[in-house]
């Protein structure tokens, strides 16, 4: 069956320590996207990817980092440069940059940090 | 940064009963998209309305959006237990980084027996 795999779903670090989250697709979507969500909160856009080797800054991207080498791949580093890394995050993805496609999601990586 | 709310934030109602959110929002779009989010897991899309539409329709949801007032409305009709979860209206402007949605904050429905 087609989908995002995001992994692991919990996820437990010390403070001062980068973390990697996984996030994997075979939609064959060109775009991808890390969201941020916080309790009773809506979602807020960390970084995206229309292509291969290239990505985009989103309303929240200080202290956290991505990479796109591959299609099927973008996966997300919360570094200890960012204050409040104790969230939900989601990745997701589109067929195109158009305007009409949706956005297929994870079932999101629950990140604590003590 | 957030370019409109949903309300009610939260919602209870009889299961048969009918379920209506409101999404407002700032600037222009492109379309607007509405996305249900069970707790824990990721959102799910329902439905999608363009800009140039006024109402559109699938299954037991009706979402209709006045450009004129920046708000758009889901209504879910005969609702049921299983509608329990959070709804999500997310806005594609139509100017600039045309793949970015911005999302509200949502409504928690909550149905009962």
């Amino acid at each position: 069956d087609g989908g995002i795999t995001q992994s692991p779903k919990y996820l437990f670090r010390k403070e001062g320590q980068n973390v990697t989250l996984s996030c994997e697709q075979n939609l064959n979507h060109d775009a991808m996207y890390w969201y941020r969500q916080d309790p009773g909160q809506g979602l807020r856009l960390i970084y995206y990817s229309q292509i291969v080797n290239d990505f985009q800054k989103g309303d929240i991207a200080e202290g956290y980092s991505v990479s796109r080498e591959k299609k099927e791949s973008f996966p997300l580093t919360v570094t200890s440069a960012q204050k409040n890394p104790t969230a939900f995050y989601l990745c997701a993805s589109s067929t195109t940059q158009g305007d009409r496609s949706p956005l297929h999601f994870g079932n999101g990586t629950r990140l604590t940090v003590t | 940064s957030q370019q409109g709310e949903e309300d009610p934030q939260a919602l209870s109602i009889q299961e048969g009963e009918n379920a209506t959110m409101n999404c407002s929002y700032k600037t222009s779009i492109n379309n607007l998209q509405w996305y249900r989010q069970n707790s824990g897991r990721g959102l799910v899309h329902l439905i999608l309305i363009r800009s140039n539409e006024r109402e559109k329709h699938s299954g037991r949801l009706r979402v209709t959006l006045d450009t004129s007032k920046k708000s758009s409305s889901l209504l879910i009709t005969a609702s049921r237990a299983a509608d329990t979860a959070s709804y999500f209206c997310a806005r594609r402007g139509d100017t600039g980084t045309a793949s970015k949605l911005t999302f509200g904050t949502g409504t928690r429905l909550q149905v009962t027996l």
